[in-house]
């Protein structure tokens, strides 16, 4: 079945350490797009990608690094700058480019099952 | 700025009684409106979506809302809760420009 899958659901990492989050998908989506979701604060737009080889930050960006080799794959590096990455990481994906494309947008946003992140 | 509001961050509810979970959003010009739904530690899923035409959209699990444009209102409701709609639910709007906006969420309790 076609759908967004993240890896690893639950990931230890400790203080100083990178780490890497998987997202992959094979809707055959053009945008793809990583939240932060922390108790209390909804969604927060990390990083997103619109396009092969293109992407721009997001609200919270900072800490965070992407990569948008493959239409498919849109991983999230959590980086030692980022002073607080204990959160439930969610990435989703999009058919279209949103209004930026020129016009409307037809699809909602395709969540994956998220990943958690903790700093030991 | 545009934004959208979920008034309470908790609603709780006895089994069987209307569910009535409040959004309103922010914009000059009707964006398109989404209700997603989230249960612990899992992504989030499409409840319904308004883009154009009829005001009411009804969705999955029972679900609607209602789309008012001159209140900038997008409430959804369930006629009798199930033990089985507690989660917590966002409330999404896609303005003219930019990306997808998200409510805080509301988490929905049902009591037996």
């Amino acid at each position: 079945d076609g759908g967004i899958t993240q890896s690893p659901k639950y990931l230890f990492r400790k203080e100083g350490q990178n780490v890497t989050l998987s997202c992959e998908q094979n809707l055959n989506h053009d945008a793809m797009y990583w939240y932060r979701q922390d108790p209390g604060q909804g969604l927060r737009l990390i990083y997103y990608s619109q396009i092969v080889n293109d992407f721009q930050k997001g609200d919270i960006a900072e800490g965070y690094s992407v990569s948008r080799e493959k239409k498919e794959s849109f991983p999230l590096t959590v980086t030692s700058a980022q002073k607080n990455p204990t959160a439930f990481y969610l990435c989703a994906s999009r058919p279209d480019r949103g209004w930026t494309s020129g016009r409307a947008p037809t699809g909602e946003l395709f969540f994956g099952e998220g990943s958690r992140l903790t700093v030991l | 700025a545009q934004s959208v509001t979920q008034l309470g961050s908790h609603v709780s509810v006895s089994e069987g009684a209307l569910v009535l979970l409040r959004c309103n959003y922010s914009s000059s010009v009707p964006p398109y409106l989404f209700w997603y739904v989230q249960y612990p530690n899992q992504g989030l899923q499409l409840l319904l979506k308004y883009t154009t035409g009829a005001t009411l959209v009804k969705g999955i699990n029972g679900f609607e809302a209602e789309f008012k444009k001159s209140e900038t209102s997008f409430h959804l409701t369930k006629p009798s809760a199930h033990m089985s709609d507690a989660a917590e639910y966002f409330c999404a709007a896609t303005p003219w420009a930019g990306n997808l906006i998200f409510g805080k969420g509301t988490k929905l309790s049902v009591k037996p």
